[in-house]
């Protein structure tokens, strides 16, 4: 089936570690997407990508690194400057090249991140 | 600069309740995009309308309706005959024509009691 694969579900990090959340798609679609979702909160844009080796700044994206050197996947990962990384983190992707704002969003299941 | 308000946070009724969830946005361009989307306790978000500005026709899909006034700047979702499986946070989004962003409201959580 075709969709798109978040891991791990649950991700717990320390003080002063970054860590890694992986998004794997095989939908063959351009565009790759990392939200956070906060309690209560709608979802605010961390990055996205639109080709391979390219990506661009969502609203958030302080404290956050993402890589695109293969069309399927879209990494982020947390590092130790986010201060309260604490959330649920999704990942999206559509099907044209451009992020066109008509596009629908196909999600993931999420990663869980908290702080120990 | 572009907003989406679901002034809603939380709603719950007795199955088999019709229930209206309600999105206001605001947009200065003439041209943009409002979605639904449904996030069931699994997490996922799935896609459930897309409407472009130009097009006002309401819509029905089975128990699910939307009723997009660009008179009031709003893009409501009534979901009629609720089941329990209707249980889920619901988000509003827009986007506008040449922005690269998707705004998404806060959401409103509903409950559907057996």
């Amino acid at each position: 089936d075709g969709g798109i694969t978040q891991s791990p579900k649950y991700l717990f990090r320390k003080e002063g570690q970054n860590v890694t959340l992986s998004c794997e798609q095989n939908l063959n679609h351009d565009a790759m997407y990392w939200y956070r979702q906060d309690p209560g909160q709608g979802l605010r844009l961390i990055y996205y990508s639109q080709i391979v080796n390219d990506f661009q700044k969502g609203d958030i994206a302080e404290g956050y690194s993402v890589s695109r050197e293969k069309k399927e996947s879209f990494p982020l990962t947390v590092t130790s400057a986010q201060k309260n990384p604490t959330a649920f983190y999704l990942c999206a992707s559509s099907i044209g090249a451009r992020v066109a704002t008509n596009e629908k969003l196909f999600f993931g299941s999420g990663t869980q991140l908290s702080v120990l | 600069a572009q907003k989406v308000t679901q002034a809603q946070t939380e709603i719950s009724v007795v199955e088999k309740e019709d229930v209206t969830l309600d999105c206001v946005y605001e947009t200065r361009d003439t041209t943009y995009y409002l979605f639904w989307y449904k996030q069931p306790p699994s997490g996922e978000l799935v896609f459930l309308i897309r409407r472009n500005s130009f097009d006002e026709q309401n819509e029905i899909s089975g128990r699910y309706s939307w009723n997009f006034q660009k008179s009031t700047s709003s893009f409501n979702f009534t979901i009629t005959a609720s089941q329990v499986v209707d249980s889920a946070v619901y988000f509003c989004a827009l986007s506008e024509a040449g922005d690269d962003k998707i705004i998404f409201g806060k959401g409103t959580r509903l409950h559907i009691l057996p």
